[in-house]
C-alpha cells in the first residue's frame, strides 16, 4: 500500500497563476483533509471532506478551492496564486475521527 | 475560536537528558492526539487520549492528558538522537475539526 501520496512534490508559481495539487489514498478512508504549514503556525486545516462529493471549510480556505468526486482523491486548486501561499502542503486521510496518516508533503514557492 | 498552544517552542537538549512539551486549549478538549514531524518529514501518529487524567506510555515517551481535559503532556525520558523533530499535539472539541497546536521543536545534542 502506498498510503497518502501528494502530487507534485514541489512547484515554483508566479503570482497569478493557478495549479491544482493532487492527493490520492489507498486505506479507503472516507475523510481527507488540506493542510497548509507555514513556520512558527504549525498546521493549519484548509479545507476537508467527510465522504466522496462533499467538501467543507477549514480555518484557512480562502484563496482555495477543493473537490472530491472519487473517494480516493482530494484535490486542492489555487486559482490566482499570491506570494502568501508558499508554504509547504499536506494532504491527510484518516477513518472517521481518528489518527490521520498523512502525505509527504507539497512545497510551493510564489513569486 | 478554540485555540491549542504549545511550550516551549524550541527545545534543545543534551542526549539523555528528560525532555517535556506542554499543550494547553482554551476549550474544553474530547480528544487529543500526539503526532511527530521529523526534519523534512511529515507528520506521524503517535497517540490519542481520551479520558480525563489518561495516562499513556510508549517506550521512553508518557502522554498525559489533564483531568480537566484542557492539557496535555508528552514527557520523554533519556531524550536519543532519533528524538529529534517537531512534536505537535492536536485537540478536538466533540466533533469538530482537529486543531493542531503550534509544535515543539526538539534538538538533542550527541
Amino acid at each position: 500500500n502506498a498510503g497518502v501520496t501528494q502530487t507534485p512534490k514541489f512547484r515554483v508559481l508566479k503570482t497569478g497563476q493557478s495549479m491544482t495539487l493532487l492527493c490520492a489514498q489507498d486505506m479507503n478512508h472516507e475523510y481527507m483533509y488540506w493542510y497548509r504549514q507555514d513556520p512558527g503556525m504549525g498546521l493549519r486545516l484548509i479545507h476537508y471532506s467527510v465522504g466522496e462529493g462533499t467538501t467543507a471549510k477549514g480555518e484557512v480556505p480562502d484563496g482555495y478551492n477543493v473537490s472530491r468526486l472519487k473517494k480516493q482523491n482530494f484535490l486542492l486548486g489555487l486559482e490566482s496564486a499570491a506570494p502568501s501561499q508558499t508554504s509547504v502542503y499536506f494532504c491527510a486521510s484518516s477513518y472517521a475521527n481518528n489518527e490521520q496518516f498523512f502525505g509527504p508533503g507539497t512545497r510551493l514557492t510564489v513569486l | 475560536g478554540q485555540q491549542v498552544m504549545q511550550i516551549p517552542q524550541y527545545q534543545h537538549v543534551q542526549e539523555g537528558e528528560d525532555f517535556t512539551t506542554y499543550c494547553n486549549s482554551s476549550t474544553t478538549l474530547s480528544n487529543i492526539q500526539w503526532y511527530k514531524q521529523r526534519p523534512g518529514g511529515h507528520p506521524v501518529f503517535l497517540i490519542q487520549l481520551v479520558k480525563s487524567g489518561e495516562v499513556k506510555k510508549q517506550k521512553r515517551l508518557t502522554f498525559q492528558f489533564g483531568e480537566a481535559k484542557k492539557n496535555s503532556s508528552l514527557h520523554i525520558t533519556a531524550t536519543q538522537t532519533t528524538d529529534v523533530g517537531t512534536y505537535f499535539c492536536a485537540g478536538r472539541r466533540n466533533t469538530d475539526k482537529l486543531i493542531f497546536g503550534t509544535g515543539t521543536r526538539l534538538q538533542v545534542f550527541p
